[in-house]
């Protein structure tokens, strides 16, 4: 079985951009989830989607947002990147609201 | 509410020699508890989870992990380190109802010395 898949796994983008990273989940698992990774602040939970319905949110400011589509996979999005929005960006599905998380290698982004 | 405390931010072993990463909890809900594993620009990896049922759990790679309700422990075991277990190790927990948002602990740097 294939694990949790992301993409791109490293971008760099400029103050001001947005951007989007893309995560496909184990096939079967309908909740994903997304992290912030800093030295800073740790592991952050940002958002959790099932069955394309946004079900839990973080504490991060509406810049942040996400989607899922269908087929389980997710999308999230940064608008307006500020230079502490650099990070390790995971993702991860679990097959059940109490299972264990599958994460994805992560997407690192570097705001310049 | 729930938190995770991992009280040492770096363990320092010889290879060989044992291996002891502590974790304390707290938790409105009867938690489930996990470890996770994470090697330099990878992801997380499953070491072992509690999920309320033997309270000394083994997880992969030697690892185990006993859950002590009365100290709100769950630390992290391994009788011999390997040079590969070098990583950072994540104690989280996770509630057994309500939003099932998992709360991490800050990561325990794991340091091998051959």
């Amino acid at each position: 079985k294939a694990g949790v898949t992301q993409t791109p796994r490293y971008l760099i983008k400029t103050r001001g951009q947005q951007v989007t990273l893309s995560c496909s989940p184990i096939s079967g698992h309908r909740s994903v989830s997304w992290y912030q990774q800093t030295p800073g602040q740790g592991l952050q939970f940002l958002f959790e989607y099932f069955s394309e319905t946004q079900r839990n949110k973080g504490n991060f400011p509406g810049r942040f947002s996400g989607r899922q589509f269908s087929n389980s996979r997710s999308e999230m999005n940064v608008s307006t990147l500020e230079l502490g929005d650099s990070a390790l960006y995971l993702c991860a599905s679990k097959p059940t609201p109490t299972g264990e998380l599958f994460f994805g290698e992560g997407s690192r982004l570097t705001v310049l | 509410a729930q938190s995770v405390t991992q009280l040492d931010s770096h363990v320092s072993v010889s290879e060989g020699t044992p291996v002891l990463l502590r974790c304390n909890y707290s938790s409105s809900y009867s938690p489930s508890l996990f470890w996770y594993v994470q090697h330099p620009n990878k992801g997380l990896q499953l070491l072992l989870k509690y999920t309320s049922a033997a309270t000394l759990v083994k997880g992969i790679n030697g690892f185990e992990a006993e859950f002590k309700k009365s100290e709100t422990s769950f630390h992290l075991t391994k009788p011999s380190a390997h040079m590969s277990d070098a990583a950072e190790y994540f104690c989280v927990v996770s509630p057994s109802g309500g939003s099932y948002i998992p709360t991490f602990g800050r990561g325990t740097s794991l340091i091998v010395h051959p």
